[in-house]
């Protein structure tokens, strides 16, 4: 079967770093998305990765090993504004998304 | 705003009412999704359209009926719905084709179906 592995919640300091971990399990690959969502609104994009390494685009980072099937994202000098649900995607074979549930990310002063 | 919308935000509606979600995307793309979220479950895909095709049909009960009119809007029709289908209707859209095919996503429908 097809999973996303993604831990339900975490909590962290604001000006902290926090590593949010997705491990996956799909028929193929053609890359992993990551994906923030507030509460009542839309999830918006916040990264793609194809090829093993490291995305780097501002406070946020994600990280890629399609042999261990893992991928983290990384949030940097963490604000309350970084509250939020954190999705990870997978595009496997058939080329739709299959989405984790989501990491909760509650970020305190 | 990402270039998505949704309408109703909000809606409320009993089991044998019918109704309609409709969906508008502004960013020129070819592609049109509908995704359910409930309360702690991966997003579910419903519905794909590609070039106003339905090329997905994710085993969606026929009280879902989606409809693509033109590559920018979308509609999903309800009707005779089930407390259970109670949950938040996403719709995306992309650009098929197009490199790393990013979806984005509209604000959603927020359903309670009584």
């Amino acid at each position: 079967g097809q999973n996303i592995d993604q831990p339900t919640e975490m909590t962290a300091t604001e000006g902290a770093i926090v590593q949010i971990n997705c491990t996956y399990q799909t028929s193929g690959f053609n890359g992993l998305f990551w994906y923030q969502q507030h509460a009542g609104e839309a999830p918006t994009f916040l990264s793609y990765n194809v090829l093993d390494g490291l995305e780097e685009k501002g406070r946020f980072s994600s990280f890629l090993s399609r042999s261990k099937g893992y991928s983290y994202l990384l949030l940097k000098e963490l604000q309350m504004k970084d509250s939020a649900s954190y999705l990870c995607a997978v595009r496997g074979d058939t080329d739709k998304l299959i989405f984790g549930t989501g990491t909760r990310l509650q970020v305190f002063p | 705003e990402t270039g998505v919308t949704q309408t109703p935000r909000h809606l409320v509606m009993g089991m044998t009412n019918k109704k309609s979600l409709k969906c508008e995307q502004h960013l020129g793309h070819n592609a049109m999704y509908w995704y359910k979220q409930s309360a702690k479950k991966p997003l579910e895909l419903m519905f794909v359209y590609s070039l106003e095709e339905r090329v997905e049909n994710n085993s969606v009960p026929s009280r879902f009926s989606p409809e693509c009119p033109n590559s920018s809007h979308l509609f999903l029709h309800l009707h005779t719905l089930q407390p259970e289908d109670s949950a938040l209707y996403l719709c995306a859209s992309s650009q098929v084709g197009g490199g790393h095919e990013t979806q984005y996503f509209g604000p959603g429908t927020r359903l309670l179906v009584l």
